[in-house]
């Protein structure tokens, strides 16, 4: 079973760019989540959904946007690329259905924006 | 809104034992979690405590205090493969909010 897969793994993105982050998973779970990790930092959640069509806004959502067409995936986009989106990307998601508290991760997206 | 506590790093020797101590304040609280991280990797869950006491996962325990916003990770017979960093986790409703975490770093 593949989890909570991302892509891309890395990306170099020219400021004011737009791009789109992929996540997948393949546990059937109603919940996902993206976080934003800077070096040396802890998690901090940008987007989720707590079930497909749903979508809500954490703690640091400007300038990124998220929709829920289906249960298996879960896009983050940023619009218009700034240099202090430069950060580590990760994915979550967790069944509801047991515990919010156990979440899985996927591998993360390393994001550089010059 | 919510914010955690904890060490930003702690040091110790291969097989003895350490304690992360997290510290929270928040407007709501259903329980508190931990994660691990390598370098590199992304975080695993390691334990959840909703009630107060200790809860026990192999050589891993976690420990909650409600009524003092507190609680700690215990990691006894440490390994080399232990060096990482630990997050505490606090469950306020919907979402998680993530401490800065400690990161642990086991020499010889």
């Amino acid at each position: 079973t593949a989890g909570i897969t991302q892509a891309p793994t890395s990306q170099i993105l020219a400021a004011g760019r737009s791009m789109t982050l992929r996540c997948t998973q393949d546990m059937r779970h109603n919940a996902m989540y993206w976080y934003r990790q800077d070096l040396g930092l802890g998690l901090r959640l940008i987007h989720y959904s707590n079930t497909a069509g749903t979508t809500g806004k954490g703690e640091v959502p400007d300038g990124y946007s998220v929709s829920r067409a289906n249960t298996d995936d879960f896009p983050l986009t940023l619009a218009s690329a700034v240099p202090s989106q430069t950060s580590v990307y990760f994915c979550a998601s967790s069944d509801e259905g047991t515990s919010l508290n156990e979440q899985f991760f996927g591998p993360g997206t390393r994001l550089t924006v010059l | 809104g919510q914010s955690l506590e904890q060490p930003s790093e702690v040091t110790a020797v291969e097989g003895a034992i350490v304690q992360i101590n997290c510290t929270y304040q928040t407007s709501g609280f259903y329980g508190l979690s931990w994660y691990q991280q390598h370098d590199g990797g992304a975080p695993t869950f390691l334990s959840y405590n909703a009630l107060d006491g200790l809860e026990e996962t192999g050589r891993f325990s976690s420990f909650l205090s409600r009524s003092d916003s507190y609680g700690y990770l215990l990691l006894q017979e440490l390994q080399m493969k232990d060096s990482a960093s630990y997050f505490c986790a606090v469950n306020a409703g919907n979402m998680l909010t993530f401490g800065g975490g400690t990161r642990l770093m086991v020499k010889p």
